[in-house]
């Protein structure tokens, strides 16, 4: 059965360092691969997706994650970080094409930076 | 309006009641997911609706939780005799395709449910 692992469950940053969470997921065959964040009081939205093609994919807000197939990974960056991206972000996984598309999530990774 | 919307935000219901949460998807919106998301924890899949279809109920934890989109639109999430362990954050998403992995989701807000 298909998982994800996010290995940080809270990660605290100062503001313009460097943001790096992980991401490893648990599946045998192609994958679809997301970041979705949640902002305090919000839904979650799609931060970036990767379906095929460049494994460097660049999201909103200035996020990026790189697709690793040989480490089942899908690490979500971020050069610096502001305040605002105080939020919790979910690394998720589904089967792609035609199948219904069920996201399986991690259990999220809270990121709170101080200003 | 524009996004997946979803009532109530917050219900509480005591130990043995049954309740209904409803999910509004994106008009047009072909498929319809429901997701369980406890403390703590990502959200965790429950059912899929194709249309008015429901295609994969898999991940309803028991037989108490039911759910139904009678019309291909709004969609309604039953629970009886509700328990403790129920208590969570249940999640509303629709894609505009059917069947189709790469579409993505769009979630609503959600509805905390609390069970005394």
């Amino acid at each position: 059965a298909q998982s994800v692992s996010q290995h940080n469950h809270h990660v605290i940053l100062s503001e313009a360092a460097s943001l790096e969470l992980g991401c490893n997921y648990s599946y045998g065959g192609t994958v679809n691969l997301f970041w979705y964040v949640q902002y305090p009081g919000q839904h979650l939205q799609l931060l970036l997706k990767y379906f095929s093609g460049d494994p460097l994919v660049k999201g909103i807000k200035g996020f990026e994650a790189e697709f690793i197939k040989s480490k089942f990974s899908f690490n979500l960056r971020k050069p610096s970080v502001q305040w605002s991206d105080t939020a919790e972000y979910f690394c998720a996984v589904n089967s792609p094409g035609g199948s219904q598309g069920n996201l399986i999530f991690g259990k999220g990774t809270k990121l709170s930076v101080k200003p | 309006g524009a996004g997946v919307s979803q009532s109530p935000r917050y219900k509480v219901a005591k130990r043995g009641q049954d309740v209904a949460l409803r999910c509004d998807p994106i008009s047009g919106h072909v498929s319809l997911f429901w997701y369980q998301q406890a403390l703590g924890q990502g959200p965790e899949f429950l059912t899929y609706f194709q249309n008015e279809a429901q295609l994969d109920k898999s991940g309803l934890p028991s037989d108490r939780f039911f759910a139904e989109r009678p019309e291909g639109s709004v969609s309604t999430l039953k629970i009886q005799r509700t328990q403790q362990e129920d208590s969570a954050v249940y999640l509303c998403a629709s894609s505009l395709l059917p069947g189709n992995g790469n579409q993505p989701q769009h979630f609503g807000d959600g509805t905390r449910l609390s069970i005394l």
